[in-house]
């Protein structure tokens, strides 16, 4: 059964403090990758994606890795601020085609206070 | 980049109504659109996979009687919340994806639904 593990579940830090978030994945076959950032009550932002041949993608203080040979992949903030206080999730696609659906984790909620 | 528009962005209505939410692709045309359902603090549920022009395939769980899904455009799908109950009252998002699977990374912004 493909599945997305997201930790921490949650996780609060000072303004300007770095974090790693992680996912760890078994969807098989794997196509891509994504983070996604969704506030309270919107709908979820695209930060990064990236595909089986992809190491590392920025986003301005946004910094995603994948191993995927590990299946692993981590989300790094720099100088945090305010508004990153979300809700990060990662989500892994299969290829295109077929019954293609894609698998949500559970995310991260950050907390960043000031 | 692709825009994914969802509307209304709230909506309350009385239990035994029913309640209509469309979600647009505005520069790009959607051949596959998602729903989801989000409950508070939960990751996103999804509960059905419509392709235009074709009937949508439910999630295990989902009454397709209940939540109806039209995808009639290469850019419109509708989902009604048919005799909606208080427990149907949650967060219901929509994404959409062109023939390339290149847009499926855009959400529409939500819709809010509380019945009472």
């Amino acid at each position: 059964k493909n599945q997305v593990e997201q930790s921490p579940q949650s996780l609060i830090i000072l303004e300007g403090k770095n974090c790693t978030l992680q996912c760890n994945y078994t969807v098989s076959p794997f196509s891509n990758l994504r983070w996604y950032k969704q506030d309270t009550g919107r709908g979820p932002v695209s930060l990064t994606i990236m595909t089986f041949s992809e190491n590392t993608k920025s986003n301005g203080r946004y910094t995603a890795t994948l191993d995927a040979d590990t299946k692993q992949s981590s989300l790094h903030i720099t100088a945090s601020q305010l508004s990153d206080s979300a809700s990060y999730i990662c989500v892994v696609s299969p290829p295109s085609g077929g019954s293609y659906i894609p698998t949500f984790g559970r995310g991260t909620s950050l907390i960043v206070h000031p | 980049g692709a825009v994914v528009s969802q509307h209304p962005s709230r909506v309350i209505c009385k239990s035994g109504t029913s309640v209509k939410i469309e979600c647009r692709s505005l520069d790009f045309q959607a051949t596959t659109m998602f729903w989801y359902r989000q409950f508070p603090k939960q990751s996103l549920m999804l509960m059905a996979t419509s392709n235009e022009g074709s009937k949508a395939t439910y999630e295990q769980g989902v009454e397709k009687d209940k939540f109806l899904i039209n995808h009639a455009s290469l850019t419109l799908s509708t989902l009604t919340v048919t005799s909606a109950h208080p427990e149907d009252s949650s967060f219901y998002i929509c994404s959409a994806r062109d023939y390339y699977g290149y847009t499926e990374a855009f959400f529409g912004q939500g819709t809010r639904l509380t019945v009472v």
